[in-house]
């Protein structure tokens, strides 16, 4: 398995609050990304890395932001949290976008916004 | 954008029985095609991948898709199901930097 980890594993909090999760690599690759999975909808792509400080927007990002000041962590951040974004976050890294390197997941973060 | 269609949200069968799942894309290029696979409680694994070449593609687990380009279809097929193949599946198209993914397709395998 890839060496990516999520922390925390699981998290419940209050509509409103801020939360950040956590995703950190061993492997050295560029690219980074969070996805949420949902009942329905598969996978959606939050917002993604292409380098430390290099980010950009999916197609559910509002509400979230994101930071990378190190190669190996990904942090994603709820500002302001909603019952909407109860969810299921997945971390992913690619080393490349060429060809057919896929992406590697984290294990997940289970988020309930009450 | 892309857009990834699985047609199938629940599946239900027994063991041994084969299995094919569907998979179409809206892009028309060249495209990078991908079969994930989450068993409960665990994150996406990759099952298979298509870049180029035969366009009939093996994975783990006696998995295999085949690439249709007329069709725009990457079907997941297995011939004989165990029970330890009840999971989620998602076909996923890369799309540049990113990979669009279908609503999945839950599959439920009867001992």
């Amino acid at each position: 398995d890839a060496g990516i980890t999520q922390s925390p594993r699981h998290k419940v909090t209050e509509t409103g609050t801020p939360v950040t999760l956590r995703c950190h690599q061993t492997e050295n690759h560029r690219y980074m990304y969070w996805y949420r999975q949902d009942p329905g909808h598969g996978l959606r792509l939050i917002h993604y890395s292409y380098g430390v400080k290099d980010t950009d927007k999916g197609e559910v990002s509002d509400g979230y932001s994101v930071s990378r000041s190190k190669t190996e962590d990904f942090l994603l951040t709820l500002e302001s949290a909603t019952s909407s974004q109860t969810s299921v976050y997945f971390c992913a890294i690619s080393e490349s976008t060429m060809g057919a390197r896929e992406q590697y997941f984290g294990p997940g973060t289970r988020l309930t916004v009450t | 954008a892309q857009s990834v269609s699985q047609h199938n949200h629940h599946v239900i069968l027994s063991e041994a029985a084969s299995l094919e799942l569907g998979c179409n894309y809206s892009y028309g290029g060249t495209v990078n095609l991908f079969w994930y696979v989450q068993y409960p409680g665990q994150h996406l694994q990759l099952l298979l991948k298509y870049f180029s070449g035969d366009p009939l593609v093996k994975g783990i687990k006696g998995f295999e898709a085949e690439f249709i380009k007329s069709k725009f279809s990457f079907n997941l097929r297995k011939p004989s199901v165990q029970w330890s193949d009840t999971a989620e599946y998602f076909c996923a198209v890369r799309n540049d930097y990113k990979l669009s993914f279908g609503a999945g397709t839950t599959v439920t395998v009867r001992a």
